[in-house]
């Protein structure tokens, strides 16, 4: 099964810092690229998610960046806060099935 | 809000035995999937299912696993010999659109086998 690869696997920021996750996938056969957010204990919830006819989206604190040519897309959050302290998933449908593929996952925690 | 519901948030049973764990989706949506996550793992893509049958499977799915549709509310996940490395977290989900990803989650179902 192709590979989601996320970096770093952990991260730890202090608030109101920015914390960076990466994304990089292999081939993706459809063209949207979500994020989700998990908390312990809970199910994965969509964060924000793009299309790469851009190559960025912003909501609020939270920016994707897309990078098509080098397969790669990025979470960055603004002045990050411990409520956002969580895991992070990106998703690619890689066989254009509609089968979404996760990410190894990226702990975040943010200190106070 | 609408939210995807599943039950039982937790089972615990006995390796051999047959479980079946239940989703109710989001009433409106018409793509439903199963995905599973080992301690805090990676989220792992099970099935997935539209119009009364399986459209992508993995093979972690393989035939001790079904999924079925059995009224228009609920979606089960059932498996038949249940092994120790079934002990997971399942996670139901669904979406109206399957093309966004935006899948919506339940809260999960804890699996242990003894």
């Amino acid at each position: 099964q192709q590979q989601v690869k996320q970096s770093p696997q952990s991260l730890i920021v202090q608030k109101g810092g920015i914390s960076i996750i990466n994304c990089a996938y292999e081939n993706t056969a459809f063209d949207y690229f979500p994020w989700y957010q998990q908390f312990p204990g809970k199910g994965p919830a969509l964060l924000i998610a793009i299309r790469p006819d851009v190559s960025e989206k912003k909501e609020g604190r939270f920016t994707i960046s897309f990078n098509k040519s080098a397969k790669q897309f990025s979470l960055h959050i603004m002045d990050s806060q411990p409520g956002d302290s969580a895991t992070y998933f990106c998703a690619v449908d890689t066989s254009g099935t509609y089968k979404y593929i996760f990410g190894t996952g990226t702990r975040l925690k943010v200190l106070a | 809000e609408p939210e995807v519901t599943q039950t039982p948030s937790h089972q615990v049973t006995q390796m051999g035995q047959e479980v079946i764990l239940r989703c109710v989706p989001i009433s409106n949506h018409l793509y439903f999937y199963w995905y599973r996550q080992i301690l805090g793992q990676k989220v792992e893509f099970l099935v997935s299912f539209y119009n009364n049958e399986i459209s992508e499977k993995s093979e972690i799915f393989d035939d001790q696993f079904s999924v079925e549709r059995p009224d228009g509310s609920n979606f089960t996940l059932k498996i038949r010999s249940t092994k120790l490395e079934d002990s997971a977290m399942y996670f139901c989900a669904s979406s109206w659109d399957r093309r966004t990803g935006e899948l919506f989650f339940g809260e999960g179902s804890r699996l242990t086998v003894l």
